[in-house]
């Protein structure tokens, strides 16, 4: 069974520049959700997408938006980026429907803003 | 609205010392609870969980209790081992929404043989 790859690993952008982070969630998962870890915070959801459409979305502004493709991989993209996007953003996947809350997640991709 | 707050870190015990790491919640309505557990160089992997008043989560002999009359779900081992150093994330969720998770700040463990 494949688990929740994410890429990059590690990126730098400065800021007012645009970011995609990718992700491709575990065999048999159509439910992705992204979140955002800051260092020494835990981490945040920004947003969830089921069936290719977004379904719940956190308190992050509109350019944080996302996609997910026909197989379930989904993309994160964020544009007019500021330093305090600087964060570990994490992709966690889950069997469609099970609201069990057993996310299974990614090692991450760690963003750095200059 | 909902929030978690966990113990601060980091901890450093012994092995085989008892570990405590607390976690209170404050949530509409009934929340699941769980702990997760994030080994260096790994993602986040849930530990444990408890879904109503009372339930006990255990694993890998970690135990929490949901505790609503205190608002708690704290984590407990009676004797850790030097692989058990790890972050651990409380956090809380309501079934039948979204899989919106609410994590506290983490707890860093460090066991020293």
């Amino acid at each position: 069974e494949t688990g929740v790859t994410q890429s990059p690993t590690h990126l730098i952008k400065t800021r007012g520049q645009q970011v995609t982070l990718r992700c491709s969630s575990q065999s048999g998962h159509n439910t992705v959700s992204w979140y955002q870890q800051a260092l020494g915070q835990g981490p945040q959801f920004i947003f969830q997408y089921y069936r290719e459409e977004e379904n719940g979305r956190g308190n992050f502004p509109p350019r944080f938006s996302g996609l997910q493709f026909p197989n379930y991989s989904s993309e994160l993209n964020v544009n007019a980026l500021e330093l305090d996007d600087s964060a570990l953003y994490l992709c966690a996947s889950t069997p469609g429907g099970a609201n069990t809350g057993e996310l299974f997640f990614g090692e991450g991709s760690r963003l750095t803003v200059l | 609205g909902d929030s978690v707050t966990q113990m601060e870190g980091p901890v450093t015990l012994s092995e085989e010392a008892f570990l405590t790491i607390n976690c209170t919640y404050t949530a509409t309505g009934y929340p699941s609870l769980f702990w997760y557990v994030q080994y260096p160089g790994e993602g986040l992997q849930l530990l444990l969980k408890a879904t109503k008043a009372d339930d006990k989560g255990s694993n890998k002999g970690f135990e929490a209790t949901y505790r609503k009359e205190t608002t708690s779900f704290h984590l407990e081992k009676g004797s850790v081992q030097v692989s058990d150093s790890a972050v651990y994330f409380c956090a809380l969720g309501f079934q039948g929404g979204s899989e919106k998770l609410v994590f506290g700040k983490g707890t860093k463990l460090t066991v020293n043989p």
